[in-house]
């Protein structure tokens, strides 16, 4: 079966500070990735997603960026944190490009 | 832009209650999914509609399309506290997005 792990489950960093958030799928080959981010309460805004290897969609700009460096990996960063990037953070997968499976989830908070 | 607007955006009932929340759109979707997420959790699919009128029921929720695929709701019959959570509907074109949500709290 598919699983989706997502590590940290929780982060505080400093405004400045670097950001690496990583999420590995098992089970499924070439599956779209996504990145979102969810505030309190609300819906889910799509900051990125990949349909291979080292092929990324941005959707919103910002001071984030993603990286699939293997068909299974999705990464998350930052070089310089700000407040306003304190979130909770999705990754989400896809075989059908329609029903995602989603990871547990980083509350990251900037400080 | 496509945009999935759901309303209403809060809703708190008593257990007991029906209650129906609704996922519009002026896009034409091939599907819509709808998901439920706890607090602190990842969502969680619940169910997939993919004909125009079609209707699916999961046990006291029931989740109908609209017959011009812009829109769908889910009706909970008998709201129970176990039903408390968020409640997303997601739709695709070349890219996963989801609706504004609806935060429901069923209070026992």
């Amino acid at each position: 079966s598919q699983t989706i792990h997502q590590w940290p489950a929780t982060l505080v960093q400093p405004v400045g500070s670097p950001l690496s958030l990583e999420c590995t799928v098992e089970g499924t080959s070439n599956p779209n990735l996504y990145w979102y981010r969810q505030a309190a309460g609300r819906g889910l805004q799509l900051l990125f997603y990949s349909v291979g290897i080292g092929q990324i969609s941005s959707e919103v700009p910002q001071n984030l960026s993603a990286s699939r460096p293997q068909d299974r990996q999705f990464i998350l960063s930052s070089k310089k944190l700000l407040l306003s990037d304190s979130g909770f953070y999705l990754c989400a997968w896809s075989t059908t490009g329609t029903e995602a499976f989603f990871g547990q989830g980083t509350r990251l908070t900037v400080v | 832009t496509q945009l999935l607007e759901q309303s209403p955006q809060f809703l708190s009932i008593q257990e007991g209650e029906n209650l129906t929340v609704y996922c519009n759109s002026s896009s034409v979707f091939s599907s819509l999914q709808w998901y439920r997420q706890e607090p602190g959790e990842g969502p969680v699919l619940l169910v997939t509609v993919v004909t125009g009128g079609e209707v699916k029921k999961l046990k006291r929720l029931t989740f109908q399309f609209g017959d011009a695929r812009k829109d769908s709701s889910l009706h909970i019959t008998a709201a129970q506290p176990g039903d408390t959570g968020l409640y997303l509907c997601g739709g695709a074109t070349n890219k996963l997005i989801f609706g504004t949500g609806t935060l429901l709290a069923v209070q026992p």
